[in-house]
Formats: C-alpha cells, structure tokens, sequence
C-alpha cells in the first residue's frame, strides 16, 4: 500500500512569505529525502535526513522517524522556488519511495 | 555537465516492438536505480543494483530487464513494448545502495503508440 502520503498537493504563495510541506509516512523510514524538480525535469537532490533537522539557505527539513513524518519549510519564497517539490523514504530495504509531489507556484 | 546520463531523452515505439534505455554514471557510485513516472502519479521504483548485482525488483513484468555491463552502467531493455508502458523512466545512482543520497538522471519519456 502506500507509504508516503505528501501534503498539499498543490500550494500557492506570494513572494517573501512562507510556508510548510509534510510527508506523513505509514510505516518507520530510516530516512528521508526532498527534492525539487527544475524546469528540465531532473530531480535535484535538496536535503537527506536520517533524523533531526537539517537547513539550507531558505529552506529547512525536519526528519521524526518515531513519528512517523518529516517537513520541508521554505520561508521568504522566490519565483524562482516555483516547481514540484518530493519528499521521498528509505524503507530500510534497498528502495526508495516517493510521495506524490507538491506543485508550489510562487507569485509576485 | 550532467553526471548521469540517460539516452534518449524522448521515445516513441509502436506496440509489440522492443526498445533500450540507455543510462551512465560518471559520479564513481556503487549502487544504480531505476524508477518509473506515469501521468499523475508518483515516481515509482522499479529496481535497484549494487556492483552490478540485483538487489531488489519491483517490476511485476519479465518484459523489464535492466542490463549492467559495467559498473556505472544501467540500461534497461523493455520488450513487447505497450501502449500502458508509456512514462518518464528515471535513471539513479547513489554512493552505495543503503540509506544514501540519490542522483538523478533527466529521464527518458517514453511513448508507445
């Protein structure tokens, strides 16, 4: 079944505020990654967490494996931030899964 | 320049036929993926290999084999090509196959007409 539920789906937001995108996962992961999709459709690596919090710039992640959950908090948004976001769970086999996506649109 | 190379970028194939997706690392990892994205769903993945052995498979078809004939190659040939077949296959690699970060390829799209 599936294991990573990601939210929203979909997110709208002005330039220089901010907001949060969650994965909620079913079963214990022993890590996670986020990722971005650029406008040639690579995925571009963002963070990898096995636990704790990890920040880069505007963007920071939380990783809870006990919880079950892990977020990626982008603050201050830029157009250029606009794009597919993944979040994506080692299940501690040799895969990896990926949520769905959330396509964030950043407007001026 | 991009250190995971897929070719080609787009293909079309006719039902029934067979084709071959190229893909190559020059990152110096051990460990080669392959994951498949179809309209409005999400990246699924389909095999892992480490040093060129197997490692998982979540392919339900014999039609997909992955061929590695050197360590930072993974190609994948489907056969008996069909119309559901039709996605973005990513190609990705990671330092060793546990737990590590993920490189990704740009994907070959796939059209089977």
């Amino acid at each position: 079944g599936d294991q990573v539920e990601q939210s929203p789906s979909a997110l709208s937001l002005h330039e220089g505020t901010g907001s949060a995108l969650r994965c909620n996962f079913t079963t214990t992961m022993r890590a996670v990654q986020w990722f971005r999709k650029n406008s040639r459709g690579s995925l571009i690596n963002l963070f990898y967490l096995a636990s704790g919090t990890k920040e880069n710039g505007r963007l920071k992640s939380a990783f809870d494996s006990k919880e079950r959950y892990s977020t990626l908090h982008i603050r201050d948004a830029q157009l250029e931030d606009s794009g597919t976001y993944f979040c994506a769970a080692d299940t501690g086999g040799y895969k990896v899964v990926f949520g769905s996506g959330t396509r964030l649109l950043v407007s001026p | 320049d991009p250190k995971i190379i897929q070719k080609p970028k787009y293909l079309v194939a006719v039902t029934g036929s067979e084709k071959i997706l190229i893909c190559e690392q020059y990152l110096g990892h051990n460990a080669m993926y392959w994951y498949r994205q179809s309209a409005k769903k999400p990246l699924e993945f389909m095999f892992s290999y480490s040093y060129q052995k197997l490692m998982d498979n979540q392919t339900a078809s014999s039609r997909f084999q992955p061929q590695s004939s050197k360590k930072n190659h993974l190609d994948l040939q489907i056969t008996a090509l069909k119309p559901d077949d039709s996605a973005t296959y990513f190609c990705a690699s990671s330092q060793d196959v546990r737990a590590e970060t993920l490189y990704f390829g740009s994907g070959t799209r796939l059209t089977v007409l």
